[in-house]
């Protein structure tokens, strides 16, 4: 089945405390994205990828890092998080840039 | 910054009605276009796209318009289903490469 999987689903974490969210496709697409989703304010572009060794920022990458080392996995890492950094994540991945993206489940993440 | 906009937060129709979804963007140079559905718990799913050298297209029971000149983009749905109730979100690709999303509009189908 054509997916996109996210881990963990649910993570509580106290500030400081490095973390990583993992996302894998199992589609063989060259573009992966992640995005934060706030109440209000839909979903917010953090960092994207157009291929392997090839990622750029999005609207709200202050944070966070990720790294594309393999065409399929496209991980989320937060160094030190911070309360403010508690949000619903979204990874997602598509063909290229003008083509429709595939979201997977999120990953809610609550930092105190 | 220019961001992508919803003109109605919610949107409440009869079962069997046809539903239309704004949505407003302000980066003219923006070329690519999609609307998405969001259920309750999961992730964004694709509904239908349109590229910027189209004002139309049509998928099954849905139709996307694009008026580039008043920078609006529409979501229309025909028969409206209960299974329709969701967020549905438009997004932009800018020329920046970025992809920016509305905010959402809450569409509820009322038996």
């Amino acid at each position: 089945e054509a997916q996109v999987t996210q881990n963990p689903r649910y993570l509580i974490t106290v500030t400081g405390k490095k973390l990583t969210v993992t996302c894998s496709q199992n589609m063989n697409h060259e573009y992966m994205s992640w995005y934060r989703q706030d109440p209000g304010l839909g979903l917010r572009q953090i960092y994207y990828s157009m291929n392997v060794e090839v990622t750029d920022k999005g609207d709200v990458p202050e944070g966070y890092k990720v790294s594309r080392k393999e065409k399929r996995n496209f991980p989320l890492i937060l160094e030190s998080p911070s309360p403010n950094q508690t949000s619903l994540y979204f990874c997602a991945s598509s063909h290229g840039l003008n083509y429709e993206q595939y979201f997977g489940p999120g990953t809610r993440l609550t930092v105190t | 910054g220019e961001s992508v906009g919803l003109h109605l937060p919610t949107l409440s129709v009869q079962e069997g009605d046809n539903s239309i979804i704004n949505c407003a963007y302000s980066n003219s140079a923006s070329d690519y276009f999609i609307w998405y559905k969001q259920e309750s718990g999961k992730g964004p799913q694709f509904i239908i796209d349109i590229r910027s050298n189209m004002d139309k297209r049509q998928g099954q029971r849905v139709t996307v318009l694009l008026n580039k000149t008043v920078k609006h983009l529409s979501l229309q749905i025909a028969a409206t289903q209960p299974g329709d109730s969701a967020v549905y979100f438009c997004a932009e690709k800018t020329n920046n490469n970025d992809m920016r999303f509305g905010a959402g509009t809450r569409l509820t189908v009322k038996p």
